[in-house]
C-alpha cells in the first residue's frame, strides 16, 4: 500500500476564513511533507516533519501553520490567506532513512482557491 | 536559481518507440535522483530512482542513467505506450540534517505518446 490520502480535494475560501487541509498515510512512514504547486511549475517544499517534529520550514509565511498530531496524520492550518496562495497543495511521506534513497510518495493534492 | 533543469518543456514520441527525457543539475551535493510522473489534477507518482553511487537503474520499461561528471540524468521509456502521456518531473535530493529527503524538482517535461 503506497497510498497517501488528502482531504478535501477542492477548497474555496475567503481571505478572512480559517480552514485546514488534512493528510493521512498508513505506510508507517516517519517523515511527512507539505508542498505547494502552482500551475505549470514544479512542487515547492514548504514543511517537513520527521518523527512528528517539524524539521524543515522553508521560510513559509505564518498564515500557513502545520501540525502533526501523530505519525499518520499531517494537517495544514490556513488563516488570512491571499489570492496568490491559490495552488495545489501536496502532501507526501517517506520512510525513515536507514539506507539513503527512500522515495517520497505523494497524495492527490488539495486544489485551493482563495477569493 | 533553478538547481534542477529540464530544458525540454514538451516531447512527442510515436507509440512503441523510445522516449528519452533529460535532466541537468547544478548542485554537486545532490546524491539521490528520482523521476516522477504526474497526470492532471493528481499528485506526482514515483517512477524510479538512482543513487549517485550508480550510473544506471532499470525497472521494467523504465531506465534511468546518471552521468555525474556531466551532472546529467536521463529517463528512458521503452517501448512507449499511450498511458505514458503525462508530465515527468526530475527531482534531486540531499540528505538533510534530520535524515530526511529534501527534494528539489525540475520544471517538468510534458510527454505525449502518439498512437
Amino acid at each position: 500500500d503506497t497510498e497517501v490520502t488528502q482531504t478535501p480535494k477542492h477548497l474555496v475560501m475567503g481571505m478572512t476564513n480559517k480552514k485546514s487541509l488534512k493528510c493521512e498515510q498508513h505506510m508507517g512512514h516517519r517523515a511527512m511533507y507539505w508542498y505547494k504547486q502552482k500551475a505549470k511549475k514544479p512542487p515547492e517544499l514548504m514543511f517537513v516533519y520527521s518523527y512528528e517534529k517539524l524539521s524543515i520550514n522553508e521560510s513559509v509565511p505564518s498564515r500557513f501553520s502545520p501540525e502533526c498530531p501523530n505519525s499518520s496524520l499531517l494537517n495544514l492550518h490556513l488563516h488570512a490567506l491571499q489570492p496568490e496562495d491559490s495552488a495545489l497543495y501536496l502532501c507526501a511521506s517517506s520512510q525513515e532513512i536507514v539506507d539513503r534513497g527512500n522515495a517520497q510518495y505523494f497524495g492527490p493534492g488539495t486544489r485551493l482557491l482563495v477569493l | 536559481d533553478q538547481q534542477v533543469k529540464q530544458n525540454s518543456p514538451s516531447l512527442s514520441v510515436q507509440e512503441g518507440r523510445i522516449s528519452i527525457l533529460n535532466c541537468d543539475y547544478t548542485n554537486s551535493m545532490f546524491d539521490y535522483f528520482l523521476w516522477y510522473k504526474k497526470y492532471p489534477a493528481e499528485g506526482p507518482t514515483f517512477l524510479i530512482s538512482i543513487s549517485s553511487i550508480k550510473d544506471k537503474n532499470e525497472d521494467g520499461r523504465f531506465t534511468v542513467f546518471l552521468n555525474k561528471s556531466a551532472k546529467h540524468l536521463s529517463l528512458h521509456i521503452v517501448p512507449s505506450q499511450p498511458g505514458d502521456s503525462a508530465v515527468y518531473f526530475c527531482a534531486a535530493s540531499v540528505e538533510s540534517n534530520f535524515g530526511n529527503e529534501k527534494l528539489t524538482f525540475g520544471t517538468g517535461t510534458r510527454l505525449t505518446i502518439i498512437p
